[in-house]
């Protein structure tokens, strides 16, 4: 089946850690996203990616860090520059070089700082 | 700035106890706004996409409107699975100075329905 899988579904921090969430994709699509969610406010876009080896920052990058090596796979890193990490982590996808403009979203991690 | 406003914020219904959810939306060129469906502690769910004012799309109990300035989510006959967070989105126009078409999400309508 075709979808999106983020790992860990939990995620537990010490204060001072990095830690790094995985997002997969195997819908062959081109763009990716990262959102932070907090209770009461709407979905924060952290970074996003058009293409291979290439990203941008969201409204809330500051404290994070992303790669994009492969077309499937987009990791975030929380850094302990990240002031207040605990939150409902969302990666998602879509196909833009198709013309698709709808994002698709992956199962979730939820990051708590200790 | 663009910004999408959500209403109510939670709504409860008995069974089959139609009703409405709102998202009003300010947004210089819309490209394309979108419902998804929120369970709690899971990814949001697509469910439509809207792209021009006047166009109306359905889903089993579930009928998303589009006007110049909002979006509408009609609940006709709602069942206790229907119960979850509904989440509304736009996409500005890159014409329009949208940043790469990214997503402007409301805070979401938290419905519950009662047996």
């Amino acid at each position: 089946d075709g979808g999106i899988t983020q790992s860990p579904k939990y995620l537990f921090r010490k204060e001072g850690q990095n830690v790094t969430l995985s997002c997969e994709q195997n819908l062959n699509h081109d763009a990716m996203y990262w959102y932070r969610q907090d209770p009461g406010q709407g979905l924060r876009l952290i970074y996003y990616s058009q293409i291979v080896n290439d990203f941008q920052k969201g409204d809330i990058a500051e404290g994070y860090s992303v790669s994009r090596e492969k077309k499937e796979s987009f990791p975030l890193t929380v850094t302990s520059a990240q002031k207040n990490p605990t939150a409902f982590y969302l990666c998602a996808s879509t196909n833009r070089l198709a013309g698709g403009d709808t994002q698709y979203f992956g199962p979730g991690t939820r990051l708590t700082v200790l | 700035e663009d910004q999408v406003t959500q209403s109510p914020e939670a709504l409860r219904l008995q069974e089959g106890e139609s009703s409405s959810l709102n998202c009003s939306y300010t947004v210089s060129g819309l490209r394309g706004l979108f419902w998804y469906r929120q369970d709690p502690g899971k990814g949001p769910e697509f469910l439509f996409t809207l792209y021009s004012a006047g166009e109306e799309k359905e889903k089993e109990r579930l009928k998303a409107t589009l006007t110049k300035k909002e979006s509408f989510l009609h609940i006709t006959a709602p069942k206790p699975e229907d119960s979850a967070t509904y989440l509304c989105a736009v996409q500005a126009s890159i014409d329009y100075g949208g940043s790469q078409g990214n997503l402007i999400f409301g805070k979401g309508t938290k419905l519950s329905v009662k047996p």
